[in-house]
C-alpha cells in the first residue's frame, strides 16, 4: 500500500525566512508525485506534479525536487500570504492506485510579517 | 468558471437522515472522485468512476452510495447518516489516467456535520 509522510506538521517562519517542507513516500512504481496548497475552508489548490527522480519544478517562491524516496518543497523568501497548509500526494502503478491520490496529512506553513 | 463545483457547501442533519451532494465538472474530465478529510485534516479517497463506471470502492461502509448520471457529475448519497461521518467531503476530478501521472482537480468542498 502506497504510503506518504509530511514533516513537520507545523512550520512557524519569519517573512523572507527561507526553508523547506518534506516528503517521504514508498509506492509500487511512482506514476506521479503531487503538491496542492490547502487554505482554510478551501479544496486543495494543485501545485506541481513530479514524474521522475532528479526532477525540479519552480513556481514564484515554491520549487519542488524529487528523489527515488522523497520530494522537497523549497520556499524561498516566504511571504504572509504563503501561509497555507502544504500536502504531498503519490500516484502509483499497482492495482487500482492509477486513479487516486494517496495523501499526505499534511504541512501547516504560518508566515509571520 | 468554477471548474468542479459542488453542492451544498455547508449541511448540517441529524442522525439517520438521509442526504445527497452534488457534483459537477465542466473540464472535460473523465474520471471523478470522492475523498474525505476528516478533523485531522487527512485526506482520503472513497470513491472513483471512470466514464460513469465504479473503479475505486475504499471500503466505504454501503450507506455511502455514489451515482454517476454521466461522465460530468458524481453524486454522493448517504443514508442513516451518524456522527462519525462529520466531515468535508470533496469531489475532484481528472483526465483519463492512462499513461503517466494525471492531474486531480479538487472542488471547493461540502462541510457535513452531523448533531
Amino acid at each position: 500500500e502506497d504510503q506518504v509522510t509530511q514533516s513537520p506538521e507545523a512550520l512557524r517562519l519569519q517573512e523572507g525566512e527561507s526553508s523547506s517542507l518534506n516528503c517521504s513516500y514508498t509506492v509500487s512504481g511512482l506514476r506521479g508525485l503531487f503538491w496542492y496548497r490547502q487554505d482554510p475552508g478551501k479544496g486543495p489548490e494543485f501545485l506541481f506534479t513530479l514524474y521522475s527522480a532528479g526532477e525540479e519544478k519552480e513556481k514564484e517562491r515554491l520549487k519542488a525536487t524529487l528523489t527515488k524516496k522523497e520530494s522537497f518543497l523549497h520556499i524561498t523568501a516566504p511571504k504572509p500570504e504563503d501561509s497555507a497548509t502544504y500536502l504531498c500526494a503519490v500516484q502509483g502503478r499497482s492495482g487500482g492506485s492509477n486513479y487516486k491520490l494517496t495523501f499526505g496529512k499534511g504541512t501547516l506553513l504560518t508566515v509571520n510579517p | 468558471d468554477t471548474a468542479v463545483s459542488q453542492t451544498p457547501k455547508y449541511l448540517v442533519t441529524q442522525m439517520g437522515n438521509d442526504k445527497s451532494i452534488k457534483c459537477e465538472q465542466n473540464l472535460g474530465h473523465d474520471t471523478m472522485y470522492w475523498y474525505k478529510q476528516d478533523s485531522k485534516k487527512f485526506l482520503k479517497i472513497m470513491f472513483s468512476y471512470n466514464n460513469k463506471e465504479l473503479i475505486i470502492n475504499e471500503t466505504v461502509p454501503n450507506r455511502f452510495s455514489p451515482k454517476s448520471p454521466d461522465k460530468a457529475h458524481l453524486n454522493l448519497h448517504i443514508n442513516s447518516l451518524e456522527l462519525g461521518d462529520s466531515a468535508v467531503y470533496f469531489c475532484a476530478s481528472s483526465q483519463d489516467s492512462s499513461g503517466g501521472g494525471n492531474t486531480i482537480y479538487f472542488g471547493e468542498g461540502s462541510w457535513l456535520t452531523v448533531v
